[in-house]
């Protein structure tokens, strides 16, 4: 079975930094693409940044270019994403996926918050 | 960025009648090279994450109801739901996984009458 498990997220001030991490298993972690995808409370889904599975290629959203990063590492079967320079905005369910072939397979999400 | 667009933002339906979203690309999602569309359709109910219910526009993932129908090509596309249950109750967004960056739909909400 796969498994995506978020964990990292939390009140955050505005400016501040947070590094949230995605343990994997039940599949060939080092075989896929991974991707983060965030989901404001209440609103739609907003793709953030994918990695490619070893690791050398990385895109991103505008909105997050410059701020976030995103890294894995396959000997542990983990996925992160360093958030810098956060913003209200930023505010988010912030979900680890795996993309197949057929689509993502998604974590539970971890909540991340921007706040004074 | 291909930009999804879908309709209606929400969807009232009596039990056991059909429900139906559209979703629209701004541009081609399909892909010549292997006859496929990359165009997804996700279940969400509240505190949960995303479901996966059909994939390359008309495949129903495993375990999915067959009441559950993708339809369409290129750049519209379709979700029926042909009986509608208590349990469908959630947002469902489509997603094209075809160009970077990924992009979902706005959602469409499914309620009761």
């Amino acid at each position: 079975e796969v498994l995506l498990v978020e964990s990292g997220g939390g009140l955050v001030q505005p400016g501040g930094s947070l590094t949230l991490s995605c343990a994997a298993s039940g599949f060939t972690f080092r075989s896929y693409w991974m991707h983060w995808v965030l989901q404001v409370p209440g609103k739609g889904l907003i793709w953030v940044s994918r990695i490619n599975p070893d690791g050398s290629n990385t895109n991103y959203a505008d909105s997050v270019k410059g701020r976030f990063t995103i890294s894995r590492d396959n000997a542990q079967d983990r996925l992160y994403l360093q958030m810098d320079s956060l913003r209200a905005e930023d505010t988010a369910v912030y979900y680890c996926t795996r993309e197949t072939e057929s689509g993502y397979d998604w974590g539970q999400g971890t909540l991340v918050t921007v706040s004074s | 960025d291909i930009v999804m667009t879908q309709s209606p933002d929400s969807l009232t339906v009596s039990l056991g009648e059909r429900a139906t979203i559209h979703c629209r690309s701004s541009q081609s999602v399909f892909y010549s090279s292997n006859n496929k569309n990359y165009l997804t359709w996700y279940q969400q109910k509240p505190g949960q994450p995303p479901k996966l219910l059909i994939y390359w526009a008309s495949t129903r993932e495993s375990g999915v109801p067959d009441r559950f129908i993708g339809s369409g090509s290129g750049t519209d596309f379709t979700l029926t739901i042909s009986s509608l249950q208590a349990e469908d109750v959630a947002v469902y967004y489509c997603q094209q996984y075809y160009r970077t960056p990924r992009t979902f739909g706005q959602g469409t909400k499914v309620e009761i009458k």
